[in-house]
């Protein structure tokens, strides 16, 4: 079975910290992904990434950066929290031609 | 502008009923097409896929149908049950290995 493991089910933060989440997958899988999911905006991509060291921005990468230093780790950092990033993140893997397998999500709050 | 709608934001079946969740796109390059499902405070989780080349792919309960020169895709669910009520997604790629493109959702609620 594969699995995709993201750090926290649930985060709290101030506005101006700097957040980092974390996903893992266990299946050896190339791509890896991060949405975020708002209530009436389904799933939007942030960034992708193909390949260790190699990352694509998405659909809305403002605000965010990631690292891919090992194929099993895909990190999502916010260099500086704001309210409007208060969402649910997820992270999803996939292997070439298959569909993506996705994470529990973590429901970030900035307050 | 959103290339993968999914105009109806919720849908209501009696149990045993069918339920038929619609998708529509806009980009003629998506040549791959998944649905997803997802219950609340979960990640999404794979349902079932089409590929361009097909007009119609089953598994289960689950059957998926493309319409390409109606730019549709519908997921039909036969017979629904109360443990199908969750959020389903469409998603599309222009090639099974492209980043994913998603639907805002649609919320199937099954009564018993």
């Amino acid at each position: 079975d594969v699995k995709v493991t993201q750090s926290s089910r649930y985060l709290v933060k101030r506005t101006g910290e700097k957040v980092f989440l974390e996903c893992v997958q266990d299946m050896d899988h190339e791509n890896m992904f991060w949405y975020r999911q708002d209530p009436g905006l389904g799933l939007r991509l942030i960034y992708f990434s193909y390949d260790v060291k190699m990352k694509e921005k998405g659909d809305i990468p403002e605000g965010y950066s990631v690292s891919r230093e090992k194929k099993e780790r895909f990190s999502l950092i916010l260099e500086s929290a704001s309210t409007n990033q208060t969402s649910m993140y997820l992270c999803a893997s996939s292997l070439k031609d298959l569909g993506q397998y996705f994470g529990p999500g973590t429901r970030l709050t900035v307050t | 502008d959103q290339q993968v709608k999914q105009n109806s934001p919720s849908l209501s079946v009696q149990e045993g009923r069918i339920s038929i969740l619609n998708c529509d796109y806009t980009n003629s390059m998506f040549d791959y097409f998944l649905w997803y499902k997802k219950y609340p405070a979960e990640g999404p989780t794979f349902l079932i896929s089409i590929s361009s080349i097909k007009d119609k792919n089953e598994d289960g309960r689950f059957t998926v149908f493309l319409n390409k020169s109606a730019k549709h895709l519908s997921l039909h669910i036969v017979p629904s049950q109360p443990g199908d009520s969750a959020v389903y997604f469409c998603a599309a790629s222009a090639g099974a290995n492209s980043k994913l493109t998603f639907g805002k959702g649609i919320t199937l609620s099954v009564r018993p």
